[in-house]
């Protein structure tokens, strides 16, 4: 079955621990994703990455870390995480087009909460 | 820079009540525009898309058309079910711009 997953799905932490939360997809996509969902501030960009070795900041970088030595893989780092990153993280993955860019949909994981007391 | 900007929710209707949501955005390029929609619980799943202008996109009784004249991406569907309670999230990819920005989520909720 085609699918994007991500783990945990639920994560209590404190202020300053680091983690990690991965990122796989099974479609060989290039494109791969990191959000996060706030109420009242939609669907934020963090990272990004357009193939293996290649990323990028989205809109809201500050206090993440990605990377991408696998395809398949993007997992998405907190060194020291803080409360104000308490929310809701989406892992997407999306196949680019060879004709220069135009996107076709992208492909959603089932989300992590994470906590951060 | 890019932009997309949707009507604020929440939106409550009844069922079998006639939809439309607003979506608007600005681009510096020739943007693709989608409509994702996210049960509750659930990631998102991409609705509907439209790739260049006059382009409509349509699924599940719901559409929306790029006008390009007007910046707009509007979703419609003519009876809503109690089913399709849910937030959608327009969105906007540009090939100018490898970012993919979407709008701040409608929550819609029909009542039976």
């Amino acid at each position: 079955e085609a699918q994007v997953t991500q783990n945990p799905r639920y994560l209590i932490t404190v202020t300053g621990k680091k983690l990690t939360v991965t990122c796989s997809q099974n479609m060989n996509h290039e494109y791969m994703s990191w959000y996060r969902q706030d109420p009242g501030l939609g669907l934020r960009q963090i990272y990004y990455s357009m193939n293996v070795e290649v990323t990028d900041k989205g809109d809201v970088p500050e206090g993440y870390k990605v990377s991408r030595k696998e395809k398949r893989n993007f997992p998405l780092i907190l060194e020291s995480p803080s409360p104000n990153q308490t929310s809701l993280y989406f892992c997407a993955s999306s196949p680019l087009l060879r004709t220069g860019g135009v996107y076709n949909e992208q492909f959603f994981g089932p989300g992590t909460r994470l906590t951060v007391l | 820079g890019n932009s997309v900007t949707q009507m604020e929710g929440p939106v409550t209707l009844s069922e079998e009540a006639f939809l439309t949501i607003n979506c608007t955005y600005t681009a510096t390029g020739y943007p693709s525009l989608f409509w994702y929609v996210q049960y509750p619980g659930e990631g998102l799943q991409l609705l509907l898309k439209a790739t260049k202008a006059d382009d409509k996109g349509s699924n599940k009784g719901f559409e929306a058309t790029y006008r390009k004249e007007t910046t707009s991406f509007h979703l419609e569907k003519g009876s809503v079910q109690v089913s399709d309670s849910a937030v959608y999230f327009c969105a906007l990819s540009d090939r100018k711009d490898d970012k993919i920005i979407f709008g701040k989520g409608t929550r819609l909720h029909i009542l039976p």
